[in-house]
């Protein structure tokens, strides 16, 4: 079975510009969740989705973005970038959101020059 | 503010040991606990979840929570080079559906 994937893995922007990162969970699995890790500390949650609509948001500026589509696949959009924007993206799915457990996938490596 | 806190390390094991790795947390509500590894680069791997107190073994890790210390804790039995990572306590808070919150990680290293 495959498991979350992510792309793109790696990906280098200019303060300024915007980026919009993917993901597709489990099969099966209806709730995305995006978490934010910068190196050196724990990943931070930013948004979770279920069902296309919004349950969750962390404590983000109006920057970030999200969306869920039809297939359960998710998009994490970020405009402006900052500096402070280059960090690991982590997607991570779950059957739905009162789940317990979640799975991440490899992430997405976004540095902001 | 709710918080996850995790001593950032390293902790230094000989191969063997027992390694033990602590972690406490601020909301008195809180639900769920689990325990991440995660190597260097790679993403967290979900190794333990916790949801009562008192001990949980699999394998060579046993978790341990304790909900009036706010307290939790993993040991790894029998430690291993291949161990070496980055350890993260995730707390599900009740309010919060299934959002974690993490704390800083604990690198372990274990040394042959």
């Amino acid at each position: 079975d495959a498991g979350v994937t992510q792309s793109p893995t790696h990906l280098i922007k200019t303060r300024g510009q915007h980026v919009t990162l993917r993901c597709s969970p489990i099969s099966g699995h209806k709730s995305v969740s995006w978490y934010q890790q910068v190196l050196g500390q724990g990943p931070q949650f930013i948004f979770q989705y279920y069902e296309k609509e919004e349950r969750g948001r962390g404590n983000f500026p109006d920057r970030f973005s999200a969306r869920q589509f039809p297939n359960y696949s998710s998009e994490l959009n970020v405009n402006a970038l900052l500096l402070g924007d280059s960090a690991l993206y982590l997607c991570a799915s779950s059957p739905d959101p009162r789940a317990e457990t979640q799975y991440f996938g490899p992430g997405t490596r976004l540095l902001v020059l | 503010q709710k918080e996850v806190e995790q001593n950032s390390g390293p902790l230094s094991v000989p191969e063997g040991a027992i390694a033990s790795l602590n972690c406490t947390y601020s909301d008195r509500v809180s639900q769920s606990f689990f325990w991440y590894r995660q190597y260097s680069g790679k993403s967290p791997e979900l190794i333990m979840s916790i949801y009562s107190n008192g001990d949980k073994e699999d394998g060579r890790f046993t978790a341990q929570l304790n909900k009036a210390s706010q307290y939790v804790s993993l040991l790894i039995r029998d430690s291993q080079p291949s161990d070496s990572a980055t350890y993260l306590c995730a707390v599900n808070m009740e309010d919060a559906g299934n959002m974690l919150t993490f704390g800083g990680g604990t690198r372990l290293m274990v040394k042959p």
